[in-house]
């Protein structure tokens, strides 16, 4: 147990609807990454959060945002899903900013876009 | 960003053979680390290389920061039904903070 909690662990919608995914990371943990994973790209960076401000962004799309809140916990909101954005997402926290070693993944929420 | 890339992109082999991967990059990397994910779980930091030219060992498993900085190497002893999976490389970008991971080389082992 890598101390990260996603919820939740499937999602099914359809094309057109938003949906949010929750991640509470590991205590202490002030850093929150979101990565999409799907089979011909594999793990592609989104987006950075630590201690509430957004830190990077990777290859995220227009359509995603995400935000972490005073508890630390964090949501990635995806918007006008697309057949495409069947995936699956993963949080990370790591207690360090600057460098990033060493991240702690939570198990994912896999999303079906139908 | 700077692209990593592994190969194999995947293997079956027979419980009992040893198994070699690995990862280069175009770019330098100041430190390798290679990550396993289990089916249905998010990845698992294995081993972390710091310096060039290290070997690192963790069990059955050894790992060795390229020389010229730009490759790493994961090799598997005596594999076993759980070494199933999906192993990554990563590493920090140079600017930037957001780890860059391989796409993953996947692993299957037969009884």
């Amino acid at each position: 147990d890598s101390g990260v909690t996603q919820t939740p662990k499937h999602l099914i919608t359809a094309t057109g609807q938003r949906v949010t995914l929750r991640c509470s990371p590991r205590s202490g943990d002030l850093s929150v990454y979101w990565y999409q994973q799907s089979l011909d790209q594999g793990l592609q960076f989104l987006i950075q959060y630590y201690n509430g401000e957004e830190r990077a962004k990777g290859n995220i799309l227009e359509r995603f945002s995400a935000q972490q809140f005073p508890d630390l916990h964090s949501e990635l909101n995806l918007s006008s899903l697309e057949l495409g954005d069947s995936a699956l997402y993963f949080c990370a926290s790591s207690p360090q900013t600057v460098p990033n070693e060493k991240l702690f993944f939570g198990s994912g929420t896999q999303l079906s876009v139908l | 960003g700077q692209q990593l890339n592994q190969s194999p992109q995947s293997m079956f082999i027979q419980e009992g053979e040893d198994v070699s991967m690995n990862c280069t990059s175009s770019s330098i990397f100041n430190t390798w680390l290679w990550y396993k994910q289990d089916p249905g779980e998010g990845p698992v930091l294995l081993i972390a290389l710091y310096k060039a030219g290290e070997l690192t060992s963790n069990g059955r498993l050894t790992a060795q920061f390229g020389t010229t900085r730009k490759d790493s190497f994961l090799n598997i002893s005596a594999s076993i039904p759980s070494d199933v999976g999906i192993y990554f490389c990563a590493g920090p970008p140079v600017s930037g903070y957001a780890l860059n991971f391989g796409k993953g080389t996947s692993l299957l082992v037969t009884p």
